[in-house]
């Protein structure tokens, strides 16, 4: 299956700033890629879907002046958590899915933890 | 895509033991997959059971599905400490997958 790289794996910063989470897939290209977030013993919950090359499309609810994606290239897609607050803290995980989209290869995931 | 709902929420046993969760859905689906998280990682593809099969196996896991009673089981048999993590099944398929909370699965020394 395809290799997905999150960077960073984890960080913590300060009420206000804005953090970006790179996805990455080593060794397939991807036109699309999804966006989850889990919280604590909670389910991974789809945030968006990422499109190369075009405008990613939100789930209802999730602000998305607030989670920005870019999908520049087919090997990289990124989620920028802008002014972030307390209760942005979160698991953020990103996957890709293979061909027949029977099957998502995930990342490694990212922990958040906004001060 | 729909949510699967797996039962027990947690589950402890010994090494050695077998473990079973079962999820249960809603509406028809096409096919059945179950995931592995462990503890602060991402999701791992386990096995997918397509609608039109009854059991399927992969080494220690065993999946069925009943879509009469549209539930789906995973056994895992003689299972191992290195088997501790959280399992979800998945009946969206497609782009939208959905899980449900998980069975939080303990396997203790």
């Amino acid at each position: 299956g395809a290799v997905v790289s999150q960077h960073p794996s984890w960080v913590i910063c300060k009420s206000g700033t804005s953090v970006k989470i790179e996805c990455r897939s080593l060794d397939f290209q991807a036109t699309t890629m999804f966006w989850y977030r889990q919280f604590p013993k909670q389910s991974l919950m789809l945030m968006a879907t990422s499109n190369e090359g075009s405008k990613a499309t939100y789930e209802q609810g999730v602000e998305k002046d607030k989670f920005l994606i870019n999908h520049a290239s087919l090997t990289l897609s990124t989620l920028t958590v802008t002014s972030a607050h307390p209760e942005d803290s979160s698991f953020y995980i990103c996957s890709l899915p293979e061909r027949g989209y029977n099957e998502q290869f995930f990342g490694p995931g990212t922990r958040l933890t906004v001060l | 895509s729909q949510q699967g709902e797996e039962d027990p929420q947690a589950l402890s046993i010994q090494e050695g033991e077998n473990a079973t969760m079962n999820c249960s859905y809603k509406t028809s689906i096409n096919n059945l997959q179950w995931y592995r998280q462990n503890s602060g990682r991402g999701l791992v593809h386990l096995i997918l059971i397509r609608s039109n099969e009854r059991e399927k196996h992969s080494g220690r896991l065993r999946v069925t599905l009943d879509t009469s009673k549209k539930s789906s089981s995973l056994l895992i048999t003689a299972s191992r400490a290195a088997d501790t993590a959280s399992y979800f099944c998945e009946t969206g398929g497609g782009n939208k997958l959905t899980f449900g909370t998980g069975t939080q699965l303990k396997v203790e020394l």
